[in-house]
């Protein structure tokens, strides 16, 4: 299966500032998406990225709050706009190599907000 | 939409016993996949075993096994020998393949403990 490659690992943020999170695949894959899992819960999908164009948002996550780009089949970045200590989370992006085909993750952004 | 339930929030089991995890799922579509992925504390979400509803056999890798009851709705993930390095969370998942692109939907989790 694809390595992936998540950056960063963790961070530590001030309230109010933004993060962007990446996400590099070793090679070209179908689809990428992103997720949040909270404290102790399960994950939720925030959205599919799609290459060259806008992702697609799962309801409940909005554009302006968690911005993501895809440029290419390998690449894509996670931004966390506007921090409060409710986004404390792990963000994960995953990848499907071709479709039908199983979702593998990255090893996860644990992220906390002062 | 597809739901996915796990019952068991934790469980527990001795070093070389066998243990299932149950989980269950709601849907009205005949073409799905079915997943199992664990979770050890280093946060990686890594894939176990998957199921195509098409398929009537039961997967198997390794030590993972599952029991495929279709009608039931049920998805119950067994691991023959349990190891230490089991030790972790493990979540069931949906996938219906399709114009909606592959798209999973979790259960909640079962924390598993494998005890020395």
């Amino acid at each position: 299966s694809a390595v992936i490659s998540q950056k960063p690992s963790r961070d530590i943020c001030q309230r109010g500032t933004s993060l962007t999170i990446q996400c590099q695949v070793d090679s070209q894959v179908t689809m990428m998406f992103w997720y949040r899992q909270q404290p102790g819960q399960s994950l939720t999908l925030i959205a599919t990225a799609n290459q060259g164009s806008e992702a697609t948002y799962e309801s409940g996550f909005v554009i302006d709050k968690f911005p993501i780009s895809r440029p290419n089949l390998t690449f894509s970045t996670l931004t966390v706009s506007n921090m409060s200590p409710e986004d404390s989370s792990i963000y994960l992006c995953s990848v499907v190599g071709q479709l039908g085909g199983p979702q593998h993750f990255g090893d996860g952004t644990r992220l906390s907000i002062l | 939409a597809q739901t996915v339930t796990q019952s068991q929030p934790e469980m527990s089991v001795q070093e070389a016993e066998t243990v299932t995890l149950s989980c269950t799922y709601d849907t009205s579509e005949s073409n799905y996949y079915l997943f199992w992925y664990k979770q050890p504390p280093s946060r990686q979400m890594i894939l176990v075993i998957r199921q195509e509803a098409y398929k009537q056999q039961n997967a198997t890798e390794n030590r993972f096994s599952v029991n495929f009851q279709k009608a039931a709705k049920s998805f119950s993930l067994k691991i023959s020998d349990s190891q230490l390095g089991d030790t972790a969370m493990y979540f069931c998942a949906f996938m219906k393949p399709g114009t909606s692109g592959s798209r999973l939907t979790f259960g909640e989790g079962t924390q598993l403990t494998v005890n020395p």
